[in-house]
């Protein structure tokens, strides 16, 4: 079993869709989570940053840590074809500049967004 | 966030050649990382790169296959050596800034072997 699992897609949205991305993990001791967005071609963009649970809200996106269940999502409100990316979901155990703090990622969610 | 640059960012090679991929930061950063993205599969961390001392590496990456050198806080290469075709991904270099565990991530060189 993978420690970090991301359905792959793709996911085929209109434009102005609410998008929910999710993944699961298995490794309790993962505290920080992460969203990146990687456009075709390019390096990974870090979208989102939430430590432990809650939600953190950053305008059309919301990321949603529920470590109860080791499930984390991201929700797009209002998805826009300039959204249309592979967004992929990091975690990491902190202690920083420790032995724990590499980031472990899922495989990615290839979105598109129809226009 | 600090803004990263990589060269080449794409270079086809022949089977058993090496290809060094630079990585260039615009501040000082104490981690580096290099990463390895292969079609429909997650990054994969290679190894953390430090300045002044070795690089660790990864289970399954070793330093002959991937020498490291990280010469200052601002500059990193990653060698691979003696290619093959299983060896053609995209190699990432990323950065941590701030007290946190956030990494940035630069653009990405895409490496394929013949």
């Amino acid at each position: 079993q993978k420690e970090v699992e991301q359905d792959p897609g793709p996911l085929s949205v209109p434009e102005g869709a609410i998008v929910s991305l999710n993944c699961t993990y298995s490794n309790s001791a993962f505290q920080y989570f992460m969203w990146y967005r990687q456009y075709s071609r390019k390096g990974p963009e870090l979208l989102m940053y939430t430590y432990s649970s809650g939600n953190k809200e950053d305008g059309r996106f919301t990321a949603q840590v529920d470590k109860s269940s080791k499930y984390i999502s991201l929700f797009i409100r209002d998805s826009q074809p300039s959204d249309s990316a592979t967004y992929l979901c990091a975690m990491s155990a902190g202690d920083y500049g420790g032995a724990t703090n590499k980031l472990i990622f899922g495989t990615g969610t290839l979105l598109a967004v129809q226009p | 966030s600090a803004v990263i640059s990589q060269k080449p960012s794409r270079d086809i090679c022949q089977r058993g050649t090496s290809l060094t991929i630079q990585c260039q930061v615009d501040s000082q950063v104490t981690m580096m990382f290099w990463y390895r993205q292969q079609p429909g599969q997650s990054l994969t961390l290679i190894a953390t790169a430090n300045q002044g001392s070795e690089a660790t590496y990864e289970s399954g990456f070793v330093i002959d296959k991937f020498p490291i050198s990280r010469p200052n806080l601002t500059f990193s290469t990653l060698t691979v050596s003696n290619m093959s075709p299983e060896d053609s991904s995209i190699y990432l270099c990323s950065v941590v800034q701030g007290a946190t565990d956030t990494q940035y991530f630069g653009p990405g060189t895409r490496l394929t072997v013949l």
